[in-house]
């Protein structure tokens, strides 16, 4: 099992928007609807945004969107915030009751 | 509302083994419908899956750490813990202790996180 695979960086400005992607395989990331991506603040512990690919928990505003085609998840952020500069990691079921995370990617609002 | 919050050693020598305790307040880890989970974030890096126990005691670890790793509940104090033995300074890293629903497929409730640093 390799990690899933997230640009080491992006960012964008107040108000537009970015989106973050997850690749993987058929074998996770293709292969099931269990794609979940974490906010993570420096020194804090992740933050669960986006789980099952497109929903999102109680709390969460509805800026943050997810999606998923063939073996490629995404996150999407709209409307840009200063305090949406964290880490991200994605995350994904990978059969047999296995999960893995991508490496993280350092969302930066100009 | 539920926390979870980790203990034990900050610094384990090399070869020995780190065992870290997650007490879970705020609700019942014998309840079902969960996977209590322990993840690992290397400094700098991304997470990485340790493993994950069920309140039946059935336990699921990452391939590549399986043969170093243990993950036990104790229902009766509303915890669960995790062994990994012959460690390097590799496995210096934050370790995490976090719930899982069952089919949710994502963790909804972390603890704050502990370093441990494997070092003579």
């Amino acid at each position: 099992q390799s990690a899933l695979t997230q640009p080491r960086s992006v960012s964008g400005s107040p108000g537009q928007s970015v989106t973050i992607s997850c690749t993987g395989t058929t074998s996770d990331v293709g292969g099931y609807n269990y794609v979940s991506w974490y906010q993570q603040h420096p020194d804090k512990a992740p933050k669960l945004v986006i789980y099952d690919v497109t929903k999102r928990p109680s709390g969460v505003p509805d800026r943050f969107s997810g999606s998923k085609s063939g073996n490629t998840a995404s996150l999407t952020i709209s409307g840009l915030q200063a305090e949406d500069e964290a880490d991200y990691h994605c995350c994904s079921y990978a059969g047999s009751y296995t999960v893995l995370f991508g490496g993280g990617t350092k969302l930066t609002v100009l | 509302q539920v926390q979870l919050q980790e203990s034990g050693p900050g610094l384990v020598k090399p070869s020995q083994t780190l065992s870290l305790i997650c007490t879970v307040s705020g609700g019942s880890i014998n309840s079902g419908g969960y996977y209590w989970s322990w993840i690992r974030q290397h400094p700098g890096k991304g997470l990485e899956w340790i493993g994950y126990i069920f309140y039946s005691g059935n336990t699921y670890y990452n391939p590549s750490l399986k043969s170093r790793v243990t993950i036990s509940i104790d229902t009766s104090k509303n915890q669960f813990s995790l062994m990994l033995n012959s460690v390097t300074a590799a496995d210096t890293a934050v370790y995490y202790c976090a719930r899982e629903p069952v089919f949710v497929g994502a963790s909804d409730y972390w603890g704050p996180g502990t370093l441990v640093t494997v070092s003579s």
